[in-house]
């Protein structure tokens, strides 16, 4: 099956610094890709997600591009706030052929100081 | 519109014994997918239900089963429990049949094996 690899935390920021967490995977073909996000206190929600290859998600000030070459989908912000301190998780299809389901990585716990 | 709801949100029981979850999905929504999610492990998908057929099935023994109703309500079942099956067991429902299927989460249900 599809399987994904995330840097893994916590990751410590002060506000307005600059965040990237590292995302790859392996899959067959080129399936959707995800980021869902775990605020403290609340289910987990989609953040973002790409569809093909090159796209570039975006949500809340978050990017991700997918890149096919690299297998990568990094997620990234320009300048994170204290609101912003959560659990993220990359994701994608668990299997092809059509079925729900997601395989997620481990999740990376970002804390944001002010 | 009402979101995922699980039931029941906390659950305590003794080693061999079993116990069923309950999930109800947003109306409308025809997939439901059921996660796994422990500090060591992660998330982790255990299986995936539309139209009352599993489509979809993750890495974990066969004490572990689930089906799901006529009206798209979902429930899963753990028999003959150990206690590292001690975690947040997590519901996902979609709308599926489309090109990427974003998932919704509901609160989950945290149990503890004794």
């Amino acid at each position: 099956g599809n399987s994904v690899t995330q840097m893994e935390g916590p990751v410590t920021l002060s506000e307005e610094a600059f965040l990237t967490i590292n995302c790859t995977y392996t899959a067959t073909g080129y399936p959707s890709l995800f980021w869902y996000v775990q605020y403290p206190g609340e289910g987990l929600q989609l953040l973002l997600k790409a569809t093909k290859a090159d796209d570039k998600g975006s949500n809340k000030g978050f990017e991700a591009t997918y890149r096919k070459e690299t297998t990568s989908f990094h997620l990234e912000k320009g300048s994170v706030q204290v609101s912003d301190s959560a659990v993220y998780f990359c994701a994608l299809p668990y299997s092809g052929g059509g079925a729900d389901g997601l395989t997620f990585g481990k999740g990376t716990h970002l804390i944001i100081q002010p | 519109k009402a979101g995922v709801t699980q039931t029941p949100r906390y659950l305590i029981k003794t080693r061999g014994q079993q116990v069923t979850l309950s999930c109800s999905p947003i109306s409308g929504h025809r997939s439901v997918s059921w996660y796994q999610q422990t500090p060591g492990q992660g998330l982790q998908f255990l299986f995936e239900y539309f139209s009352e057929t599993q489509r979809n099935k993750g890495n974990f023994p066969g004490r572990f089963s689930g089906r799901q109703f006529s009206n798209s309500r979902s429930e899963m079942n753990v028999s003959t429990l150990e206690l590292g099956d001690s975690a947040l067991y997590l519901c996902a429902s979609s709308l599926s049949g489309q090109e990427y299927n974003e998932q919704f989460f509901g609160p989950g249900t945290r149990l503890t094996v004794l």
